[in-house]
């Protein structure tokens, strides 16, 4: 079983809609990061959390650390939008510095 | 602040060919890593460096070598390639504090044949 779980793994939603995207971990960890990767394949960072709510424009994360539960929302979403969304944490344990990422979200927004 | 770069984009190799992926960093950054990226599943840690001159395995390192002799400049060699190195390769920096935000490469898409 991987550590770190997305749901869905594929997303098609109207332009406009309220988007939800998952992220369960079973490990013991220190941060959750979301990044977000274009088609053209660059990968940004988005948010980094280790406790409650970020709010960035239009994107909010939100982690729940006892649930071992972490989600991103997209409000309004746009065609621009689209991209493969992913989850990655910071284990508690090990080297602080290394990343363990989720398979990704894939979400195409339809205008 | 270019960030950080990787040569080339594209690659394509033959079997049992070696070859170098470049990366480079202006930041300044000690930490930095390789990444593979292949079809449905997340980013597995190849090998990774703490600073000049010391590098370590990540999750999947056999068949690729890392030298880490200045803070900028991070290459990956593959020794002898193989279809199985098929993927999409990315190099990373860490900011040294907390929250060590991840910076990522433009990717190099390398295909064995």
């Amino acid at each position: 079983k991987n550590e770190v779980e997305q749901s869905p793994q594929n997303l098609t939603a109207q332009e406009g809609e309220f988007i939800t995207i998952n992220c369960s971990y079973s490990v013991g960890i220190s941060a959750l990061h979301w990044l977000q990767q274009h088609p053209g394949g660059g990968i940004v960072s988005l948010f980094m959390l280790s406790s409650g709510k970020k709010k960035h424009g239009r994107l909010i994360a939100t982690i729940n650390i006892q649930e071992k539960h972490s989600s991103l929302h997209i409000t309004a979403s746009h065609p621009r939008d689209s991209a493969v969304y992913i989850c990655a944490v910071r284990l508690s344990s090990g080297s602080a510095r290394q990343l363990t990422f989720g398979s990704g979200t894939q979400l195409t927004v339809l205008p | 602040n270019a960030g950080v770069t990787q040569t080339p984009k594209f690659q394509v190799l033959k079997t049992g060919q070696s070859m170098t992926l470049q990366c480079a960093q202006d930041m300044n950054h000690e930490y930095m890593s390789w990444y593979r990226q292949d079809p449905g599943m997340g980013l597995r840690l190849i090998h990774y460096s703490v600073g000049a001159g010391i590098t370590d395995q990540g999750e999947v390192p056999n068949g690729y070598n890392v030298s880490r002799s200045t803070t900028e400049d991070f290459p990956l060699r593959l020794l002898s390639a193989a279809p199985s190195q098929t993927s999409v390769y990315f190099c990373a920096s860490q900011s040294g504090g907390l929250p060590y935000e991840q910076y990522f490469g433009p990717g190099t898409r390398l295909t064995v044949t």
